[in-house]
Parts: structure tokens; sequence; C-alpha cells
């Protein structure tokens, strides 16, 4: 079935290190969404991307769409460790419901 | 506050016994959906509603019902849970319908355990 692809699944750094997750889809996305989700709590929208080669920044995060809008990325730059969580990407592939990637979990350690 | 409200927070319950989860939205929103939350298996979704008696499948839909007998709610239903439900449920709407680049906001979730 579509299935959008997330990696890594977990990562580990040192609170100060930069972290970085991919999503993948096997066709193009009319969009991709980024959701954090902190521990024991709920999925958070942070932000949507809609354009071929988009990037936007909130703060330490960038978000990156691919030129074929089939990859997107999330960077964070020093991370904290109010960073910690399930980062989720999410897209619609034509016309279809929002699917969402496994996600990664980041830990931070200070 | 704009918000999604799921109740109960947290559910212990046995094979067999069947359980209602509520959600409503208070923000008029349209569209709404359940996802449940599996480690490894990150959001599926088990069923969506388009708006008010529009309801429709979604990956993981067996074992549940859903209604949308108004705008504002969409309780989830187990008619006999089993144990391969354990797991924590999350309540989702959007303004519109997905496919329009809306936004999902989600409610604090489920903690489902069955025995």
């Amino acid at each position: 079935g579509q299935q959008v692809m997330q990696i890594p699944q977990y990562q580990h750094v040192q609170e100060g290190e930069d972290f970085t997750t991919y999503c993948n889809s096997s066709t193009t996305l009319s969009n991709i969404q980024w959701y954090k989700q902190r521990p024991g709590g709920h999925p958070v929208f942070l932000i949507q991307l809609v354009k071929s080669g988009e990037v936007k920044k909130q703060k330490r995060l960038t978000f990156q769409f691919g030129e074929a809008k089939k990859n997107s990325s999330l960077h964070i730059t020093a991370t904290q460790t109010t960073d910690v969580g399930t980062y989720f990407c999410a897209g619609h592939q034509a016309g279809t419901a929002l699917i969402f990637g496994k996600g990664t979990t980041l830990s931070v350690s200070s | 506050e704009a918000q999604v409200t799921q109740n109960p927070r947290y559910l212990i319950t046995v094979t067999g016994k069947k359980l209602t989860v509520t959600c409503s939205q208070n923000m008029n929103h349209e569209y709404m959906s359940w996802y449940r939350q599996d480690p490894g298996l990150g959001l599926r979704q088990i069923y969506y509603s388009m708006n008010v008696e529009v309801t429709d499948k979604g990956d993981v839909p067996e074992g549940y019902k859903v209604s949308r007998k108004e705008k504002r709610n969409f309780p989830l239903i187990l008619e006999s849970p089993s144990p391969n439900q354990t797991s924590l449920y999350f309540c989702a709407s959007s303004l519109r319908p997905a496919g329009k680049h809306e936004k999902l906001f989600f409610g604090s979730g489920t903690q489902l355990s069955v025995l």
C-alpha cells in the first residue's frame, strides 16, 4: 500500500548536537506536514510545506521539501532537552487521506 | 479554548466487554478521524468522517465502529474488544476534509488495555 517511510526510527544525541530526520515517499506528495509528540503527549502540528524545494525555518528547526516532492527533512540545530519526543512526517498522495510516517524518536542527554 | 476532547484518558477492560471512547471538538470542524498508535508502527488510521453522517474505513477498521450523528462528536465503539486492540488511541479533527492541506488537531489520547 501507499507508504511514507521515515528514518531513523530512533536517534540519541548529546545536547548541542544537530539532529535530522528524513521522510521519503515512492510517489509524489501534494504536501508534507510535520508533527511533534512529546513523551506522554499527543501529536502537535509543527508546519506544512507545499511547494517543490520549499524551505521553512522555525527558530532552530529547518524543514525542507524535495524538488520532486517525494522527500522531506527536518533538521534541528544544537538540540536542547526540550526537543525530546517523536517527530512524524505526514503527506497526501494524490487525494488520499493523510499518510503518516512511523516517526523518529529523539532523545537528548545533557 | 479550541480543543479536541477525548474520554476516558485511561481504560482497562476485559475481552468481549463493549466500550465506547468519546471524542468531541469545539472548532466546528468537518473532518474527524481516529488513529491508533503502537510501538514501531506509528499512527494508523481506523476510521474517518468527512462530515455528519459520512464515515469511511481507514487502514485498520476491523473490530471498530464509529458514528457521526452530530458535527462535534465522533465516538469510537469496540463491540467486542480483544487483547490485540490494546493500544493508544487518538481522535483528530481538521476544519475541512483531508486532502485539502488542513492540519490535524489531536485529542490527548486514550490508553486502552484489553485483558
